[in-house]
């Protein structure tokens, strides 16, 4: 069965900061990876997908994930935080094997930004 | 991007009453939808699988009699909490995916159920 786990339940950066969530996977096949953002009130928003390519993903609003198979890790970066990125961040994992297009999700990763 | 639409964005409602959330894909047709199930600060849990023109795929303990489904058209799914108690509480997600890319879904806003 896929899985998805994100050891970081907070996490709190400075504005202007760098930032790392980490995002492990479990998954029997090749998967596609997903980051969704959720700010209260509003739905999630897809930030960016890895189906295949180039291991480094480019987003929205600055954000990038690297894929890496050998760690099962899709960890998503930005190089400076602004204080509008606060909001519950998601990695998703999904697939055409066995799961069709069901999604798995993470149980998400809380940030908040200090000014 | 694709919009999906959630109706009523907030709920309360009795105990033991029926309560109907709709889900739209406002743009675009959808002959899946999901449902998700998100408690306090944790994350989104599927629900079902909501099937145009056929019965819906309930996911492992799942009550299919409890939590009603029906995909009435390719832009509408509704969910009906059946008989609801306080412990139904929770924020209701749909989603929808759209064009070849079928894993890239879009998400509704969610609907929060109150049941007192």
């Amino acid at each position: 069965a896929q899985s998805v786990t994100q050891p970081d339940i907070h996490i709190t950066v400075s504005e202007g900061a760098s930032l790392e969530l980490r995002c492990n996977y479990s998954y029997g096949a090749t998967p596609y990876l997903f980051w969704y953002v959720q700010s209260p009130g509003q739905g999630l928003q897809l930030l960016l997908k890895y189906f295949s390519g180039d291991t480094l993903v480019q987003g929205i609003k600055g954000f990038e994930a690297e894929f890496k198979r050998s760690q099962s890790s899709f960890n998503l970066r930005k190089p400076s935080v602004h204080w509008s990125d606060a909001a519950e961040y998601f990695c998703a994992v999904g697939g055409v094997t066995g799961g069709g297009n069901k999604l798995t999700f993470g149980t998400g990763t809380q940030l908040k930004v200090e000014l | 991007g694709a919009v999906v639409s959630q109706h009523p964005s907030w709920v309360i409602c009795k105990s033991g009453t029926s309560v109907k959330i709709e889900c739209r894909s406002l743009d675009f047709q959808a002959t899946t939808m999901f449902w998700y199930r998100q408690f306090p600060k944790q994350s989104l849990m599927l629900m079902a699988t909501s099937n145009e023109g056929s019965k819906a795929t309930y996911e492992q303990g799942v009550e299919k009699d409890k939590f009603l489904i029906n995909h009435a058209s390719l832009t509408l799914s509704t969910l009906t909490v059946t008989s609801a108690h306080p412990e139904d509480s929770s924020f209701y997600i749909c989603s929808a995916p759209r064009g070849s890319l079928d894993n890239e879904q879009f998400f509704g806003p969610g609907t929060r159920l109150t049941v007192l």
